[in-house]
């Protein structure tokens, strides 16, 4: 079946401009997470979304980005007034509960540049 | 101190060589599992759950020490296919963002 897609595969922008991220999870999954990578660094949580339960901001670094899930589905990432530090790879991953263990399914993730 | 700690290598090893990784855990109370895999400008995959009993997969033997707090993975005969970054995850738990990653390991296999 189809994976998690995200949208833009890459995406440069100017220091100052917004931008949107998109993520379609994998259809059932009902568990949304954003991370972001920096070059050769580790996994960032942004923040995560459950069913239909508040989500979980404490990953996101300032106050210029926020989150969406649509309908428990889709999901947008929005970066206002970016800046040259937000340059990294925004990855989501959706997840399903079996026998009590939650699995992780990432997309490719979209590369974003700030000039 | 770090929720899931690794030693971020790199480790350089020759083809054929069996390799170990070990990741280590502070919440005790952390439920399952996971070895991912991150090829360079790749998303992470997963690699394999590891089980309380330790579990095989091909070359790919995880194990998992409750009592220490870390779980491993052991990859035998290396293969040039093998170099990538493994990050090892733990999760605390369903009903709330509870899902931990390390930083990973880094690993070349070289010909």
């Amino acid at each position: 079946g189809a994976g998690v897609s995200q949208s833009p595969s890459n995406k440069v922008t100017e220091k100052g401009k917004d931008v949107e991220l998109r993520c379609d999870p994998i259809s059932g999954h009902t568990a949304l997470y954003w991370y972001r990578q920096s070059l050769g660094q580790g996994l960032e949580f942004l923040i995560y979304f459950q069913g239909n339960s508040a989500p979980d901001k404490s990953g996101l670094p300032s106050d210029r980005f926020s989150a969406e899930r649509t309908g428990g589905s889709v999901s947008t990432l929005t970066i206002q007034r970016t800046q040259q530090e937000d340059s990294a790879v925004y990855l989501c991953a959706s997840s399903l509960v079996v026998a009590g263990q939650e699995t992780q399914y990432f997309g490719p993730g979209t590369r974003l540049l700030v000039l | 101190r770090k929720e899931v700690e690794q030693d971020p290598g790199p480790f350089n090893v020759p083809e054929g060589a069996t390799v170990a990784f070990n990741c280590t855990y502070s919440n005790s109370a952390s439920q399952s599992f996971f070895w991912y895999r991150q090829d360079c400008r790749k998303e992470p995959k997963l690699l394999m759950s590891v089980y309380s009993s330790g579990n095989e997969d091909g070359r790919f033997t995880a194990q998992l020490n409750r009592a220490s707090q870390y779980i491993s993975l052991l990859i035998r005969d290396s293969k040039l296919s093998d170099s990538a970054t493994y990050l090892c995850v733990v999760n605390l738990g369903t009903g709330g963002f509870k899902t931990i990653f390390g930083a990973g390991t880094r690993l070349f296999v070289k010909a």
